[in-house]
């Protein structure tokens, strides 16, 4: 299995609130990406990194923001939460050498109450 | 813009029977194309992928054929396993450097002994 962790795996918090989610790989690798899974309509991309401090907007980027400071972490923000943003968020990574394979961590569900 | 369409689920199968799960593409360029399984509660994991038209993919013994003609890279199996239940996504890459997956809304199999 890829080397791929999410933090927290649960999480509930209230309206409003900021919430911060973490990935952490150990295969060194280039490209890293946040999705959303909902009932209905697969996994949807939200931001994606090409390279240490270079990210780029998803289909569904309003309301997230992202940072990768290091090559093995790629956070992911929601500012102020809200209950549309209740979801299971998926990590994954590529090597970023053309018609490669993107590994998925376990996922971080998400409440917004 | 790119995108991919799978057959609605949920779907019921007996033990031994025969599956086929369709996709069909919309992309432009020549896309590579995945299927990826998400079994209960867990990450999706890759399951099988094709890279250019005619392409077999294979493994667990599920296969698909990259079809250009027909923008169709449908899933089968000839003999499924209660183990066989899980979540079943295509999904396709367009190759233009940043490897961005788009999914298929996902097919629920349940197969029954």
């Amino acid at each position: 299995d890829a080397g791929i962790t999410q933090s927290p795996r649960h999480k509930v918090t209230e309206t409003g609130t900021p919430v911060t989610l973490r990935c952490h790989q150990t295969e060194n690798h280039r490209y890293m990406y946040w999705y959303r899974q909902d009932p209905g309509h697969g996994l949807r991309l939200i931001h994606y990194s090409y390279g240490v401090k270079d990210t780029d907007k998803g289909e569904v980027s309003d309301g997230y923001s992202v940072s990768r400071s290091k090559t093995e972490d790629f956070l992911l923000t929601l500012e102020s939460a809200t209950s549309s943003q209740t979801s299971v968020y998926f990590c994954a990574i590529s090597g970023g050498q053309g018609r490669e394979t993107q590994y998925f961590g376990p996922g971080t569900r998400l409440l917004v109450l | 813009g790119d995108s991919v369409t799978q057959m609605e689920g949920p779907v019921t199968l007996s033990e031994e029977a025969f599956l086929t799960i369709n996709c069909t593409y919309t992309a432009t360029g020549y896309p590579s194309l995945f299927w990826y399984v998400q079994y209960p509660g867990e990450g999706l994991q890759l399951l099988l992928k094709a890279t250019k038209a005619d392409d077999k993919g294979s493994n667990k013994g599920f296969e698909a054929t990259y079809r250009k003609e027909t923008t169709s890279f449908h899933l089968e199996k000839g003999s499924v396993q209660v183990s066989d239940s899980a979540v079943y996504f295509c999904a396709l890459s367009d190759n233009f450097g940043n490897e961005k997956l788009t999914f298929g809304t996902g097919t629920r199999l349940t197969i029954i002994p």
